[in-house]
């Protein structure tokens, strides 16, 4: 079965550093990938996705998210968190032909920018 | 365009008894999903659709129910709640029948079972 691996549970930074979150997935075959963020009392909404092309994809918010195929890994990234970053961010992945027609979801990594 | 919606937005039962968790969406979304979110576990999928009529089992089914006899419509019924169910739940859509589209999430139902 696929897995997808979150391995920062809770990330605490200051305003204007930088961000890298990383997410690891189990599956060797075509992926498509995705990051997606829940801010405090909104719903769950698309940041980014990858399905092939350009491995480093931009997603809304100034983030963005590299693919590395051999590394199995899509981290996200952004070079100056704002507070209104404060967030929890989930990485997922379609395994199209392993899982079929489902969405796996990592852990989550809650995300704190201090003002 | 109400997008997602789920009812209710928090809910106490008590070991035993079933309820139903109402998810419907206005897109006309051939895909709809339910998830739980527990701590440090991510979304987990429970049941999907591909359209009215299918469905189909995801990671973690067992106490779900399931049925889709509209496309607006995905109805998640827990027959006797256990502690164990507890969490928040989400429901979700997207295009085309496919879990590969953005998928477009409900407010979520918070569960507590005593």
């Amino acid at each position: 079965a696929q897995s997808v691996s979150q391995h920062n549970h809770h990330v605490i930074l200051s305003e204007a550093a930088s961000l890298e979150l990383g997410c690891n997935y189990s599956y060797g075959g075509t992926v498509n990938l995705f990051w997606y963020v829940q801010y405090p009392g909104q719903h769950l909404q698309l940041l980014l996705k990858y399905f092939s092309g350009d491995p480093l994809v931009k997603g809304i918010k100034g983030f963005e998210a590299e693919f590395i195929k051999s590394k199995f890994s899509f981290n996200l990234r952004k070079p100056s968190v704002q507070w209104s970053d404060t967030a929890e961010y989930f990485c997922a992945v379609n395994a199209i032909k392993a899982a079929g027609n489902k969405l796996t979801f990592g852990g989550g990594t809650r995300v704190l920018v201090k003002p | 365009n109400a997008g997602v919606t789920q009812t209710p937005k928090f809910q106490v039962l008590k070991t035993g008894q079933s309820m139903t968790l109402q998810c419907a969406q206005d897109m006309n979304h051939e895909y709809m999903s339910w998830y739980r979110q527990d701590p440090g576990m991510g979304l987990r999928l429970i049941h999907y659709s591909v359209g009215a009529g299918i469905t189909d089992q995801g990671e973690v089914p067992n106490g779900y129910n399931v049925s889709r006899s509209t496309t607006e419509d995905f109805p998640l019924r827990l027959l006797s709640a256990a502690p164990s169910q507890t969490s928040v739940y989400f429901c979700a859509s997207s295009y085309h029948g496919l879990a590969t589209y953005e998928q477009y999430f409900g407010p979520g139902t918070r569960l507590t079972v005593t």
